[in-house]
């Protein structure tokens, strides 16, 4: 079975600076990667998708993730946010003969100004 | 183009009673899933459909049914609500195995 892990349940941080929200994930076959966003009382937006080829993926809103399957990562990086990128951030993984998503926890991004 | 939409927005149950809720895409999308959502939980998957006719359970698939009589529509049923089952429910659909979801705006089920 596919598990998600979000090492982090919330994460402050200063509009204007860089984040990273790490993802580890536990599987011992090829799979798909996913973030996804989530603002308040909506439902969910993929932000970026790794599939295969290159492990650097660029998203919307200026994100990107870098793949590593040899720490089994997918952390999701920002080098400069704003105040409206306050949000839950999922990070997900299919494959393996699943058919539905599996979910890490979520990561709530806090921006300050 | 409406994406995926879901009916109702809001409900409140009393425990006992049954309800329906229905997932609509317009994609022409093979897959549609239901997930529901918990505060600290994440999103876990409660059944899913890789096409008109076929349905799958999936990791929390207890106390729910569902149904896809065509390919548009997907339904999550509960014959008889519990105050477990208070939570933000979600339909998404694919197009392929592994592609990416499209999510709907969700549901919000209170069971007292």
């Amino acid at each position: 079975a596919q598990s998600v892990t979000q090492l982090d349940s919330q994460v402050p941080v200063f509009e204007e600076a860089p984040v990273e929200l790490r993802c580890n994930y536990s599987s011992s076959v090829s799979v798909y990667l996913f973030w996804y966003v989530q603002y308040p009382n909506q439902g969910l937006q993929l932000l970026l998708k790794y599939l295969s080829g290159s492990t650097l993926v660029k998203g919307i809103n200026g994100f990107e993730a870098e793949f590593n399957k040899s720490q089994t990562s997918f952390h999701l990086r920002k080098p400069s946010v704003h105040i409206s990128d306050t949000a839950e951030y999922f990070c997900a993984v299919v494959g393996g003969g699943a058919d539905g998503l599996t979910f890490g926890k979520g990561t709530h991004l806090i921006i300050q100004p | 183009n409406a994406g995926v939409t879901q009916t109702p927005k809001f409900r409140v149950l009393k425990t006992g009673q049954s309800m329906t809720l229905l997932c609509a895409q317009d994609m022409n999308h093979e897959y549609m899933y239901w997930y529901r959502q918990d505060p600290g939980m994440g999103l876990r998957l409660i059944h899913y459909s890789v096409g008109e006719g076929t349905t799958a359970k999936g990791e929390v698939p207890d106390g729910y049914n569902v149904s896809r009589l065509k390919k548009q529509n997907f339904l999550l049923g509960l014959e008889s609500a519990a105050p477990s089952q208070t939570s933000v429910y979600f339909c998404a659909s694919s197009y392929m195995r592994g592609g990416e979801q499209y999510f709907g705006p969700g549901t919000r089920l209170t069971v007292t």
